[in-house]
C-alpha cells in the first residue's frame, strides 16, 4: 500500500497563476483533509471531505477550492495564487474520528 | 469550540534524559486525543492515541501519554530520549461531533543534545 500520496512535491508559482494539488489514498478512507503548515502556526485546516462528492470549508478556506469526484482522490485548487499562499500543504485521510494518515507534503512558493 | 495548547515551543534535552511534552485541551466532553511526530521534510506520523479506558497509553518508539481529565491534559513522556527522537511533536483532539476534524496544537520542537 502506498498510503497517502501527494503530487507534486515542490512547485513555484508566480502571483496570479493557478494550480491543482492532487492527493490520493489507497486505504478506502471516507474522510480526507487539506492542511497548510506555516512556521509557528501548526496545521490549519483548509477544506475537508466526509465522502465522495462532498466537501466543506475548514478554518482557512479563502483562496482555495476542492473537489472529491472519486473516493480515493481529493484535489486542492488555487485559482489565483498569492504570496500569502506560500506554505507546505499536507493532505490526510482517516476513518471518521480515528487517526489521520498524512501524505509527505507539497512545498509551494508563490513569487 | 475545541482548542489545544502546547505550552512549550521548543525543548532541549540530553540524550538519555527523560522527556515530557505538555498538551492541554479545551472541550466540554472527553475528546479523542492524539500525539503525532513530524521529522524534517516529512508528513505527520501517529505516535499514540486515547479514546477511552486506561488513561495511560503506550505508543510507538517507546513513547507513552497519560490522560488526566481533571487537568484537561494529555502529556507525552519518554523515559530515555534518543538522538533520533529530535523532531516536532503535535498534540491533536477530535470532538465526537465534528466530522472527524482534528484541532492541532502549534507543536513542540524537540532538540536532543549528544
Amino acid at each position: 500500500n502506498a498510503g497517502v500520496t501527494q503530487t507534486p512535491k515542490f512547485r513555484v508559482l508566480k502571483t496570479g497563476q493557478s494550480m491543482t494539488l492532487l492527493c490520493a489514498q489507497d486505504m478506502n478512507h471516507e474522510y480526507m483533509y487539506w492542511y497548510r503548515q506555516d512556521p509557528g502556526m501548526g496545521l490549519r485546516l483548509i477544506h475537508y471531505s466526509v465522502g465522495e462528492g462532498t466537501t466543506a470549508k475548514g478554518e482557512v478556506p479563502d483562496g482555495y477550492n476542492v473537489s472529491r469526484l472519486k473516493k480515493q482522490n481529493f484535489l486542492l485548487g488555487l485559482e489565483s495564487a498569492a504570496p500569502s499562499q506560500t506554505s507546505v500543504y499536507f493532505c490526510a485521510s482517516s476513518w471518521g474520528m480515528h487517526e489521520q494518515f498524512f501524505g509527505p507534503g507539497t512545498r509551494l512558493t508563490v513569487l | 469550540a475545541q482548542s489545544v495548547t502546547q505550552p512549550d515551543i521548543h525543548i532541549t534535552v540530553s540524550e538519555g534524559a527523560s522527556l515530557e511534552l505538555r498538551c492541554n485541551y479545551s472541550y466540554g466532553a472527553t475528546p479523542y486525543l492524539f500525539w503525532y511526530v513530524q521529522s524534517p521534510g516529512q508528513g505527520l506520523q501517529l505516535l499514540l492515541k486515547y479514546f477511552s479506558g486506561d488513561t495511560l497509553v503506550q505508543g510507538i518508539k517507546g513513547f507513552e501519554a497519560e490522560f488526566k481529565r481533571s487537568q484537561s491534559s494529555f502529556n507525552l513522556r519518554k523515559p530515555s530520549v534518543h538522538w533520533g527522537d529530535a523532531a516536532e511533536y503535535f498534540c491533536a483532539v477530535v470532538a465526537n461531533t465534528n466530522a472527524g476534524k482534528s484541532t492541532f496544537g502549534d507543536g513542540t520542537t524537540l532538540t536532543v543534545k549528544p
